[in-house]
């Protein structure tokens, strides 16, 4: 069993539909990270939590430290959406421990 | 561009060769930190950096594979007589000297294709 798991792996959705993605973890951490990532590579930080709620534009990230669980949604997703969204567990030692992603797809 | 950069971007060399990536972390980042990426996975630790100090290795990090950051800015990661199952991608990220929870600024990536 991997330390931080996402589910889906891949999620395909039409435009302007509502999007959750999960992530579960195992580890004490510090902070859970969501990342986005697109073809090509580059990693791009969406969020960065400790406990509650984030919110920026139509992301919305929620952690519950007690359950351990955290969950990205997206809120009138658009075809720009589609990429990769990868949570990451941040541990002591500024170490992160990735999920293994989660393949978006939106289509028009 | 003040962000995270490495270089190359993209390499293939034969098996057996060593290759080195450079990292250039954002300027006032303390902490400098390498992944690896293979596809349709996620990334996985490397090493850590604070400073010039290598405070943290994982043990995907054989003794072929070795990290510096000589004067606490950029840093170098080489792998000598490289195999292919060393084919990935390379990650470099940095970020400030703060409590826990600072973000984390990754670059574009190292392409690494051993043939």
């Amino acid at each position: 069993k991997n330390e931080v798991e996402q589910s889906p792996q891949n999620l395909t959705a039409q435009e302007g539909e509502f999007i959750t993605i999960n992530c579960s973890y195992s580890v004490g951490i510090s902070a859970l990270h969501w990342l986005q990532q697109h073809p090509g590579g580059g990693i791009v930080s969406l969020f960065m939590l400790s406990s509650g709620k984030k919110k920026h534009g139509r992301l919305i990230a929620t952690i519950n430290i007690q359950e351990k669980h955290s969950s990205l949604h997206i809120t009138a997703s658009h075809p720009r959406d589609s990429a990769v969204y990868i949570c990451a567990a941040q541990t002591s030692g500024s170490r992160l421990t990735f999920g293994e992603g989660t393949q978006l797809t939106v289509n028009p | 561009d003040t962000g995270v950069s490495q270089d190359p971007r993209h390499k293939i060399t034969k098996r057996g060769q060593n290759v080195t990536f450079r990292c250039d972390p954002i300027s006032e980042h303390n902490r400098l930190y390498w992944y690896r990426q293979t596809l349709g996975q996620g990334p996985e630790f490397l090493t850590y950096f604070q400073n010039e100090a290598q405070l943290e290795k994982s043990r995907l990090l054989s003794d072929r594979f070795s990290a510096e950051r000589p004067k606490g800015s950029f840093s170098t990661l080489e792998i000598q007589r490289t195999e292919q199952g060393d084919s990935a991608m390379y990650l470099c990220a940095s970020s400030p000297d703060w409590p826990s929870g600072n973000t984390i600024y990754f670059g574009e990536g190292s392409w690494l294709t051993v043939v």
